[in-house]
């Protein structure tokens, strides 16, 4: 099964408008991080935020808001006031806690790429 | 500054020929990373190391050897055995987690590598 899921390959968002890119993941450890990066056309992969599995409040910083819904495995991205500056592909990952057989692996999903429209 | 160097940026490969993809990393992290990305799609992880002088296979190794002598470098050698070399290359880093519990650690990356068989 696949770890992340994001079933968005392409959304469009108007500037200034939030847009909401979804992200749900499969795991069965208690002890989890989740993660969201930008990857602009230049290819350099930008961590934007950070959820543990056992915070209790939904993860901000700045802009970007993850909506955390544990009971149904979501993760989604929330970007709100679209710049044009965040047409860019999107990841969701995730970790599951220190194993010595993974090596903290991050687990990627297929990326959304979002356009902000002007 | 701190950060991951990856070079060269570009990269093209005959058929038949290995390559050698550089990272160093100054932020003194343990954990470093190999990724593939094809387009559309997300990171595949090709190896990983926590310590020097140790690394482990992910996915997609076949084809790919690495090395760690120095904590700072994890170069990545593609040799001819990989049947289909063509893809941009992620290098990337983290500090090694040492607990049960998430910490958040998050990855960082290299610019990346495009690497092009001719």
């Amino acid at each position: 099964a696949q770890k992340i899921t994001q079933t968005q390959p392409g959304m469009f968002v108007q500037e200034k408008e939030a847009v909401t890119l979804d992200c749900t993941y499969d795991t069965s450890d208690p002890s989890y991080g989740l993660f969201w990066y930008k990857q602009p056309s230049s290819g350099e992969m930008i961590f934007l935020i950070y959820q543990g599995s056992y915070d209790q409040q939904n993860a901000t910083e700045g802009r970007y808001s993850l909506n955390f819904q544990k009971a149904r495995k979501s993760a989604n991205l929330v970007i709100s006031a679209s710049q044009l500056g965040d047409s860019a592909m999107y990841f969701c990952a995730m970790r599951e806690r220190a194993n010595p057989n993974t090596g903290n692996q991050f687990y990627f999903g297929t990326g959304t790429s979002l356009t902000v429209i002007p | 500054d701190g950060g991951i160097t990856q070079s060269p940026k570009y990269l093209f490969r005959k058929e038949g020929q290995n390559v050698t993809l550089s990272c160093e990393q100054n932020l003194n992290h343990d954990a470093m990373y190999w990724y593939r990305q094809d387009p559309g799609q997300g990171l595949r992880l090709i190896y990983y190391s926590q310590i020097v002088n140790d690394f482990q296979k992910g996915d997609i190794a076949e084809g790919y050897s690495v090395s760690r002598e120095k904590k700072e470098s994890f170069p990545l050698t593609v040799t001819s055995a990989q049947k289909n070399p063509t893809a941009f290359y992620l290098c990337a880093s983290k500090l090694r987690d040492r607990g049960l519990v998430d910490s958040g650690n998050t990855i960082y990356f290299g610019e990346g590598s495009w690497l092009t068989v001719v």
